[in-house]
Parts: structure tokens; C-alpha cells; sequence
């Protein structure tokens, strides 16, 4: 059965430094996202992608957040310089129309 | 805008015992319902989803979900759990008019679920 895959599984990195999750999407899906959920807190979306551009973003999608699709099968989510409260799983989703989405097991990252 | 209130934060309840995990919405629209299970160190996954018909859905693992409109809720139930079913679980909604354009889903805090023997 397809599956959107996440790498790294876990991430450690200084304050300040920027960071690259990668995601694959299942492949014939159109629509990219990526949500994150701090420790106990609920999971809460960041953003949406397609057709190669942003579709909707959060609040909490600010201008040190970059999302890019650079190949036609990866998808990333940079992070500029990284918070302490950068902390958290960071998800990685992907549906067609018409369909629910599909998550990634995360990206756990410690910024420390 | 949606929102969604999980109101047991935990659950604990003994293997075989039937159990009710309750989900209530907000929304201005007409909204598409979901359930997702996270087991421990794994993504989230697809329980069941609720988008028109029967208020009555089935998800995988004897999961089932009743969508109540006028009570805007869409509780999970399942008469007799397994040790296996111990896992976190998140409601979620989606504005209908756009799951068919990749909506968000905006969720819920999640409720624990713990099956003791």
C-alpha cells in the first residue's frame, strides 16, 4: 500500500540553525501539507501546497517557514533559524481530490 | 472557521469493555468528519471519516462513529476493546465545500486511550 515517507525519523539541532524535513508524497497525489503537534498539544496544520504554490497557511507559518516541492517527488519544509519552541513531530500529509489525507509516521525535532 | 473540542483528555478502561471517546464541533459551514488513531511512535492514520448518508459510519478495527447535527458531535465508539486498540485519537474536520480543493483539517487535542487486562 503507498505511504507518504519522512525523513529524518528524528532531528536534533542548535537554536539558530536552519533545518530541511523531507517528505514523499504518495504519487499521484495533488495536494501537500504539513502539520506539527508540540508535546501535548493538539496537532495543528502549518500548510497547504499545489500546484506548486501555497495554497493556505497558518498563522503560525511565518516567514522563517519555507515550503518547497524541488523535484516532482520530494517535499520539504525548511525551517530558517530554529526556536526553542520549533520543538515538536512535524507531519507530513498528501491526498487527492476527493480524498482524505494521508500522513507520514513524522519528524520528531529537538532544538536545543 | 471550525473548531473541535475532544472532551476526555484520557480514557482508561479494562480489555473487552466497551468504550465511548466524545468529539464536538464548531463551524459556520457544513463540515466533513474524521477520526484518526496514532499507536505509539507511528503516524496518524485513518479510523473512519463521516462526508454525507448514514450518520451511522464504520472505520477499521470495529471502530464506529454516529454524526449528530443538531448536536454537532461525532462521538467514537467501540463495544469491546483490545489491548491492541491503546493509542491516541484525534477527531478532525474539514470544511466540506473544501475537501474537494485540499483542505485543512483543524483537530481535535486528542484523547488518550488506555486498555488495561
Amino acid at each position: 500500500e503507498p505511504e507518504v515517507t519522512q525523513t529524518p525519523s528524528h532531528q536534533v539541532t542548535q537554536m539558530g540553525q536552519e533545518v530541511i524535513l523531507r517528505c514523499v508524497p504518495i504519487s499521484n497525489h495533488l495536494y501537500f501539507y504539513w502539520y506539527r503537534q508540540i508535546l501535548g498539544q493538539k496537532v495543528e496544520f502549518l500548510v497547504s501546497f499545489y500546484n506548486n504554490e501555497i495554497s493556505e497557511k497558518s498563522e503560525i507559518f511565518d516567514d522563517q517557514f519555507s515550503v518547497e516541492r524541488p523535484d516532482g517527488s520530494n517535499f520539504t519544509l525548511k525551517i530558517r533559524s530554529t526556536k526553542l519552541e520549533d520543538s515538536a513531530m512535524y507531519f507530513c500529509a498528501s491526498s487527492r481530490v476527493n480524498t482524505e489525507a494521508f500522513f507520514g509516521q513524522g519528524t520528531r525535532l529537538t532544538v536545543v | 472557521a471550525q473548531s473541535v473540542t475532544q472532551l476526555d483528555s484520557q480514557v482508561p478502561v479494562f480489555e473487552e469493555a466497551p468504550v465511548e471517546l466524545r468529539c464536538n464541533y464548531s463551524s459556520s459551514v457544513s463540515v466533513y468528519l474524521f477520526w484518526y488513531v496514532q499507536y505509539p511512535n507511528q503516524g496518524l492514520q485513518l479510523l473512519l471519516k463521516y462526508l454525507s448518508g448514514s450518520t451511522l459510519v464504520k472505520g477499521i478495527n470495529g471502530f464506529e462513529a454516529e454524526f449528530n447535527k443538531s448536536q454537532t458531535s461525532f462521538h467514537l465508539r467501540k463495544p469491546s476493546v483490545h489491548i491492541s486498540d491503546t493509542a491516541e485519537y484525534f477527531c478532525a474536520v474539514s470544511g466540506s465545500h473544501l475537501y474537494n480543493q485540499g483542505g485543512k483539517l483543524i483537530f481535535g487535542q486528542g484523547t488518550e486511550l488506555s486498555v488495561k487486562p
